[in-house]
């Protein structure tokens, strides 16, 4: 069984550009979370993508955006980055958005804006 | 809102010695609670969960919790701690029963000395 992975490992941008990141659910997985973690802080919620739609949105702004395709996998696109973006961006898949699924996280993309 | 916080932010011990990693969370109502580990350089891992029932829940690794409602806690221990321990570990809490988004504290650097 395939766990969850995304790609790239690690990015590098600067103030106002536009970054993609990708996710590849675990296999049987509908659902993908995507989660912000800052250096020396919890991850934070930013959406959820249950069968392509979004399904729950935290305190992001609308320059954080996404998209789930037909096969699960997920991209978290933020435009116009800011410094405060620079953070690991987690990926969660997870069964069926019903009662309790484990979220199971990928190993995340560190970004790095300056 | 939910808000969790862990109430150590580091926690030094020596090897073979208990561990005991503080949790509380800001609900009144029915939550489900989780304690996540991260090792450098990876994603998060579930050590354990609770849901309802025993309010002691055993997880991976030797570790357990257990869940006081009239003191919105869910303390995390391990009687035994090895030098693999070391990591960084989350508290987390989400709503029933979707448990759609995980909010997490802000983390505990276990480090664990010779």
């Amino acid at each position: 069984e395939t766990g969850v992975t995304q790609s790239p490992t690690h990015l590098i941008k600067t103030r106002g550009q536009q970054v993609t990141l990708r996710c590849s659910s675990q296999s049987g997985h509908n659902t993908v979370s995507w989660y912000q973690q800052a250096l020396g802080q919890g991850p934070q919620f930013i959406f959820q993508y249950y069968r392509e739609e979004e399904n729950g949105r935290g305190n992001f702004p609308p320059r954080f955006s996404g998209l789930q395709f037909p096969n699960y996998s997920s991209e978290l696109n933020v435009n116009a980055l800011e410094l405060d973006d620079s953070a690991l961006y987690l990926c969660a898949s997870s069964g069926l958005a019903g009662p309790y699924n484990e979220q199971f996280f990928g190993p995340g993309t560190r970004l790095t804006v300056l | 809102a939910q808000s969790v916080t862990q109430l150590d932010s580091q926690v030094p011990v020596f090897e073979e010695a208990p561990v005991e990693l503080r949790c509380n969370y800001s609900s009144s109502v029915s939550v489900y609670l989780f304690w996540y580990v991260q090792y450098p350089n990876q994603g998060l891992q579930l050590l354990l969960k609770y849901l309802s029932g025993s309010t002691l829940v055993k997880g991976i690794n030797g570790f357990e919790a257990e869940f006081n409602k009239s003191q919105t806690s869910f303390h995390l221990r391990k009687p035994s701690v090895h030098i693999s321990d070391t990591a960084e570990y989350f508290c987390a809490v989400s709503d029933p029963p979707l448990a759609q988004k995980l909010v997490f504290g802000q983390g505990t650097r276990l480090t664990i000395n010779p």
